[in-house]
């Protein structure tokens, strides 16, 4: 079977830094994508790790263990704009390796 | 110049009409999506469609059809509307490759009102 774990609700302050985290498993595992999606808007992808280590783009991170089937997003200096929800996501090997998705943090980011 | 754009942004209709959904995208990718997310913000993937190949999900009810004129655009039309059909659907593209890294492009999606 194929499930993804990642927390419901998250809150944070402006400019602090906070980790999403996402456990995994799957059948096959391709790597691991992370995306954000606004309130009435679409999902856009932010980032995708295929091997181990950490992967840096401008304020976010993406983080990935294969032995442990975990990742996590971290984003730092928090802005307001980033209050938003965030999913992360596998290929699913046993369905055509189509993108399954978790079913989404929502952060909140305070004044 | 949008990438994926999907028609209409709203769509409120009565239980047991027919209605379709147009999605259309225009960054030469070969394979588009649709998803469904419901209430919960939960997105599952109801089709795939590669190179004229069809992957249903099979917890799609066959009321749910995708229509592919060509790899530019991939329709859903869905009969005998439900209830639980309200949701937001939305289209998504990736190029073969691209999928490979997990990256997708999603329209701006559909919100489906059954009354």
């Amino acid at each position: 079977g194929q499930s993804l774990e990642q927390p419901s609700e998250v809150t944070a302050v402006e400019g602090a830094i906070v980790q999403i985290n996402c456990t995994y498993q799957t059948s096959g595992f391709y790597g691991l994508s992370w995306y954000q999606q606004h309130d009435g808007g679409a999902p856009t992808f932010l980032s995708y790790n295929a091997l181990d280590g950490l992967e840096e783009t401008g304020r976010f991170s993406s983080f990935l263990s294969r032995s442990d089937s975990y990742g996590y997003l971290l984003l730092q200096e928090l802005q307001m704009k980033d209050s938003a929800s965030y999913f992360c996501a596998v290929r699913d090997s046993y369905n055509n390796n189509d993108m399954r998705f978790g079913a989404g943090t929502r952060l909140t980011v305070k004044p | 110049d949008t990438a994926v754009s999907q028609t209409p942004k709203y769509l409120v209709t009565q239980m047991g009409n027919d209605k379709s959904i147009k999605c259309e995208q225009n960054l030469g990718h070969d394979t588009m999506y649709w998803y469904k997310q419901d209430s919960k913000k939960f997105l599952k993937i109801m089709f795939s469609y590669n190179n004229k190949e069809l992957i249903i999900n099979e917890t799609v009810p066959n009321r749910f059809s995708p229509k592919s004129p060509d790899k530019a655009h991939l329709n859903l039309h869905i009969n005998s509307l439900e209830l639980g059909d309200s949701a937001v659907y939305f289209c998504a593209s990736s190029q073969e490759w691209d999928r490979g890294q997990g990256k997708l492009f999603f329209g701006s999606g559909t919100q489906l009102s059954v009354l």
